[in-house]
């Protein structure tokens, strides 16, 4: 089936580590999303790839990093700059990031990464 | 600039009861649209509508109704005959080409709906 594949579901950072989250669709989709979740704080978008090789930040990008070298693959690297890293990590893709000929289109979500400090 | 309000935290009722989550929304652009996606305990958000500025009727499937009001920038979403399956978190989207012509979506904080059996 096609989707959107998030791992790992748990993860857990110790002091000044990086981390990375795997986020992995098949749906042949050009644009992704990375959204980070806090109780009561709704999603926030940290970063988004339109297409392979080119990406921007989001509202909260601070702190994390992202590549997008392959259609199918957008990691997430939380870095030891980001000091409050515990929360819910949700990625998402959809066909394009505009409009194309049946309007924008709805995104598709992944189970999503909880992260913990250690 | 975009924004999307979900005044609505919390909603509990008790199973069969009708129930409507509030969602208005504000942009500056005429060509915009607005989702809806459910959030059950899993995690995994579920896109259950999408309206475009330029279609203003209102929209029923099953249990689920939405009222779309442009002169109010709402787009309402109620449920009808509540069941507990439908307790979960409920979100409202709003896309529209404010960011430098692309469609990136903007989230209310959600609507976390419990339904008692």
């Amino acid at each position: 089936d096609g989707g959107i594949t998030q791992s790992p579901k748990y993860l857990f950072r110790k002091e000044g580590q990086n981390v990375t989250l795997s986020c992995e669709q098949n749906l042949n989709h050009d644009a992704m999303y990375w959204y980070r979740q806090d109780p009561g704080q709704g999603l926030r978008l940290i970063y988004y790839s339109q297409i392979v090789n080119d990406f921007q930040k989001g509202d909260i990008a601070e702190g994390y990093s992202v590549s997008r070298e392959k259609k199918e693959s957008f990691p997430l690297t939380v870095t030891s700059a980001q000091k409050n890293p515990t929360a819910f990590y949700l990625c998402a893709s959809s066909p394009t990031s505009g409009t194309g000929p049946r309007g924008n289109q709805p995104q598709h979500f992944g189970d999503g990464t909880r992260l913990s400090i250690l | 600039a975009q924004k999307v309000t979900q005044a609505q935290t919390e909603i509990s009722v008790v199973e069969k009861e009708d129930v409507t989550l509030d969602c208005v929304y504000e942009t500056r652009d005429t060509t915009y649209y607005l989702f809806w996606y459910k959030q059950p305990p899993s995690g995994e958000l579920v896109f259950l509508i999408r309206r475009n500025s330029f279609d203003e009727q209102n929209e029923i499937s099953g249990r689920y109704s939405w009222n779309f009001q442009k002169s109010t920038s709402s787009f309402n979403f109620t449920i009808t005959a509540s069941q507990v399956v439908d307790s979960a978190v409920y979100f409202c989207a709003l896309s529209d080409p404010s960011s430098g012509g692309s469609y990136i979506p903007t989230f209310g904080r959600g609507t976390s709906l419990i339904v008692h059996p």
